[in-house]
């Protein structure tokens, strides 16, 4: 299958700073990817659509100044979380769409733990 | 909108099968996915099946689809301790608009495999 990868995998920070994390693509191009945020023992919410040339989509409830969402190639998508805080730790896993002929399929990255101090 | 139901838990012995449902609400055409979790990991496609086909076989994957009763299961045959894993169906909607690709999860069946 295609293969989504996420950089890092595992992030601490300090409270008030920003964090980037990164989803790629890595054989295939993707005009549409998400992330997602898990929280433990948990399914995974949405967060946002991350679409290449335009703006992200958020869903209700999340803040889009707070966490900056740019789509900026076929294969790159990255989340910033701004300011960060304990509460904004989690697993944040971004996901991308590949389709062919006959096939619909969404692949998911491995991931990323922030924990913010 | 779109719900997706699971239950939450399943303990199995090592060889024998394991069988995973999972209910859904949207009638629309969709995609109806399975995904596998391991502990600190990201999600595994596992298959997916077209709301317009009745079972799809892969391996020790057999996923079954009552349209009708808005049912999907997953049976794993033959399972194994390294089966061991968080278990989510998840529904798109096929289409254009602002769903496009939007999945909705269930919460996630446990699944343990004992020897």
């Amino acid at each position: 299958g295609a293969v989504v990868s996420q950089h890092p995998s595992r992030v601490i920070c300090k409270s008030g700073t920003s964090v980037k994390i990164e989803c790629r693509s890595l054989d295939f191009q993707a005009t549409t990817m998400f992330w997602y945020r898990q929280f433990p023992k948990k399914s995974l919410m949405l967060m946002a659509t991350s679409n290449e040339g335009s703006k992200a989509t958020y869903e209700q409830g999340v803040e889009k100044d707070k966490f900056l969402i740019n789509h900026a190639s076929l294969t790159l998508s990255t989340l910033t979380v701004t300011s960060a805080h304990p509460e904004d730790s989690s697993f944040y896993i971004c996901s991308a769409i590949y389709t062919a002929e006959y096939s619909y399929e969404q692949y998911f990255g491995p991931g990323t733990r922030l924990t913010v101090t | 909108g779109e719900d997706v139901e699971q239950s939450l838990f399943l303990s199995v012995r090592e060889g024998d099968s394991s069988v995973i449902n999972c209910t859904y609400t949207d009638s629309s055409s969709t995609y109806l996915y399975w995904y596998k979790q391991e502990p600190g990991a990201g999600l595994q496609l596992l298959t997916y099946i077209f709301s317009n086909m009745d079972m799809k076989q892969d391996q020790r994957l057999t996923v079954l689809l009552n349209k009708k009763d808005k049912h999907l299961s997953l049976r794993i045959a033959d399972t194994q301790t390294g089966d061991s894993a968080i278990y989510f169906c998840a529904e798109s909607i096929v289409g254009g608009g602002t769903s496009y690709g939007k999945l909705t999860f269930g919460q996630g069946t446990i699944l343990t495999v004992h020897p």
